[in-house]
């Protein structure tokens, strides 16, 4: 098991409503990386932080956004949230950025449910 | 942008056997790393085997090992002797050697049968 923890574990949501979810990287990573993974599909890249800072982004609307706090935890916020969203989002550490190659742990995810 | 594909939706084994699932990928980058990630129904990823594009040998990991043909652009997966606790989702991933995000294909269920 990898020292990479999220929460919540499971989350229902009414469309329109803002929802945050949070991650612990692993003792040592500056960098966390966010990925949605819809039912019966492999994760989509969200957004990744750096040291504070957003460093890259995927396809997804500006709806989507993000902080890393000073001990390099993070947040995924949605707001306006949309049948679509219902998925499992994951987060992923690394030691620095670029090392996504080879240093990537993951937490178990949270599952949200828009209905 | 790159591309990962992944063709068999779900494949089945005996345990003890053995089963090779299929990636290919698409993409202009010379330098670049591919994997393998396990989803067990916890539903945390796990790495299974890392292969850098710049290595012509292929990577093995106990009885996972790879068969990398970069010109091809192609990269399987074979567990060997095969046992109950490698039932899970498998996702071939992708990142270029200076990265900051995984691109994965759609994922192949294993299902390994007693």
């Amino acid at each position: 098991e990898t020292g990479v923890t999220q929460s919540p574990t499971h989350l229902i949501k009414t469309r329109g409503q803002q929802v945050t979810l949070r991650c612990s990287s692993q003792s040592g990573h500056n960098t966390v990386s966010w990925y949605q993974q819809a039912l019966g599909q492999g994760p989509q890249f969200i957004f990744q932080y750096y040291r504070e800072e957003e460093n890259g982004r995927g396809n997804f609307p500006p709806r989507f956004s993000g902080l890393q706090f000073p001990n390099y935890s993070s947040e995924l916020n949605v707001n306006a949230l949309e049948l679509d969203d219902s998925a499992l989002y994951l987060c992923a550490s690394s030691p620095s950025t670029g090392l996504m190659n080879t240093e990537a742990f993951f937490g178990q995810g949270t599952r949200l449910t828009v209905v | 942008a790159q591309t990962v594909t992944q063709s068999q939706p779900e494949m089945s084994v005996q345990e003890a056997e053995t089963v090779t699932l299929s990636c290919t990928y698409d993409t202009s980058e010379n330098n670049y790393y591919l994997f393998w990630y396990k989803q067990p129904p916890s539903r945390q990823m796990i790495l299974v085997i890392r292969q850098e594009a710049y290595k012509q040998q292929n990577a093995t990991e106990n009885r996972f090992s790879v068969n990398f043909q970069k010109a091809a652009k192609s990269f399987s997966l074979k567990i060997s002797d095969s046992q109950l606790g490698d039932t899970a989702m498998y996702f071939c991933a992708f990142t270029k050697a200076a990265g900051n995000k995984l691109t994965f294909g759609g994922g192949t269920r294993v299902l390994v049968k007693p």
